[in-house]
């Protein structure tokens, strides 16, 4: 299947700092990518929808200023967490689509255990 | 929008046993329904799909069925094995690049 990487997997930042995730696809052109966070044994809830060279859209209740998505090119997406606190400590993910032909299976990435000290 | 419901949040089974775990779905044009399998600390890994035009699909030991009429689907685990542990979501779109919706997921525990 279509492979999805996202880094990094672990970061540790201090509070007020901003920290970027990256999600990549590797060997396909991802028209559609996800982001979702995901508490400790809780369902994976979607943050913001984010489609190549328009601005993303955020589910409700996502702060859109403090959670930027930039989805520059088909192959890459880009979360950054803006000044940074400990409730933002979580499990981000992400997940493309446009890898078969339906457009339809979602790829997920390793995901990234954020933690705001 | 769309809201998925799953149940049971845990199941427990001896192993050779079958798990049965249930979702149902709110939207009418949902389309796609895909089951995934998560470890801990690990990604979602997608273990069976079905699309609203079939009623039931299966691929070895693993299948799901599909009622559009009631607006549920199932996962169908057979011969269970203890590397089937893992904590399994449901989920929901309307297919194409639509946002996936997801069930509160089941965290499944296969007794040796």
């Amino acid at each position: 299947g279509a492979v999805v990487s996202q880094h990094p997997s672990r970061v540790i930042c201090k509070s007020g700092t901003s920290v970027k995730i990256e999600c990549r696809s590797l060997d396909f052109q991802a028209t559609t990518m996800f982001w979702y966070r995901q508490f400790p044994k809780k369902s994976l809830m979607l943050m913001a929808t984010s489609n190549e060279g328009s601005k993303a859209t955020y589910e409700q209740g996502v702060e859109k200023d403090k959670f930027l998505i930039n989805h520059a090119s088909l192959t890459l997406s880009t979360l950054t967490v803006t000044s940074a606190h400990p409730e933002d400590s979580s499990f981000y993910i992400c997940s493309a689509t446009g890898g078969t032909g339906s457009g339809t299976e979602a790829f997920f990435g390793q995901g990234t255990r954020l933690t705001v000290v | 929008g769309e809201n998925v419901e799953q149940h049971p949040s845990t199941l427990s089974v001896q192993e050779g046993d079958s798990a049965v775990i249930k979702c149902t779905y709110s939207d009418s044009a949902s389309n796609y329904f895909p089951w995934y399998k998560q470890e801990l600390g690990k990604r979602p890994q997608l273990i069976i799909d079905i699309r609203s035009n079939v009623g039931e699909k299966k691929d070895q030991r693993i299948a799901v069925t599909l009622n559009k009429t009631a607006k549920h689907f199932s996962l169908h685990i057979t011969e269970t094995q203890p590397e089937d542990s893992a904590v399994y979501f449901c989920a929901a779109s309307r297919g194409g690049n639509e946002k996936l919706t997801f069930g509160t997921g089941t965290r499944l525990t296969i007794i040796p």
